[in-house]
């Protein structure tokens, strides 16, 4: 079965710590992402990949970072600096960049305390 | 104001009701997309349109371009539809490029 897989679903980190969260797809997408998703907000954009070992900022990269070593991952790293880390982050995928469906992971809900 | 509005907020509805859950949006955009969220939070992506109308089942997407916007319509509803509907629509960002805005969903609950 083709689909994008995001592991844990549940993750509790101590203040001040670097977390990663994976994302990995089967279905030969090209383009990745991922959002943030807080209570009574929309889907906000972290970061994207077009492509291989290329990335951008979305509109709220600051304190989160991301690598794209090979097609199908796309791990994020929470950092220390993220002021409020505590949300429900999602991965995406593409056949390319924006222009087509996206497919969603299940979510990856990290409390940081 | 946010670029995509959806109304209403919450939504409780007997099995079998018609359900329309409405997106309007205030920029120009290539495609809308309705997602659905269940409890869990996965999301399935359910229509993406960009004129017209699309229909998949008990599922029907409509979009007005000129008015700025969509509606989602769900007929003869079930308990199994209750989730969260989320309207996103692909506008045009900085520099050219593109990328999607999320409204903040609807939350329907279908009883039975």
């Amino acid at each position: 079965d083709g689909g994008i897989t995001q592991s844990p679903k549940y993750l509790f980190r101590k203040e001040g710590q670097n977390v990663t969260l994976s994302c990995e797809q089967n279905l030969n997408h090209d383009a990745m992402y991922w959002y943030r998703q807080d209570p009574g907000q929309g889907l906000r954009l972290i970061y994207y990949s077009q492509i291989v070992n290329d990335f951008q900022k979305g509109d709220i990269a600051e304190g989160y970072s991301v690598s794209r070593e090979k097609k199908e991952s796309f791990p994020l790293t929470v950092t220390s600096a993220q002021k409020n880390p505590t949300a429900f982050y999602l991965c995406a995928s593409s056949i390319g960049l924006l222009s087509y469906e996206q497919y969603f992971g299940p979510g990856t809900r990290l409390t940081v305390t | 104001k946010n670029e995509v509005e959806q109304s209403p907020q919450n939504l409780t509805a007997q099995e079998g009701e018609f359900i329309t859950i409405n997106c309007s949006y205030s920029v120009g955009i290539s495609a809308l997309h309705w997602l659905q969220q269940h409890p869990g939070g996965g999301i399935v992506s359910l229509f993406m349109l960009s004129s017209g109308k699309k229909k998949h089942g008990r599922l029907i997407a409509t979009i007005n371009i000129q008015e700025k916007h969509s509606s989602l319509h769900i007929t003869a509803s079930h308990p199994r539809d209750s989730a969260v509907y989320i309207c996103a629509v692909r506008s045009g960002g900085q520099g050219g490029s593109e990328k999607l805005v999320f409204g903040k969903g609807t939350k329907l609950t279908v009883n039975p």
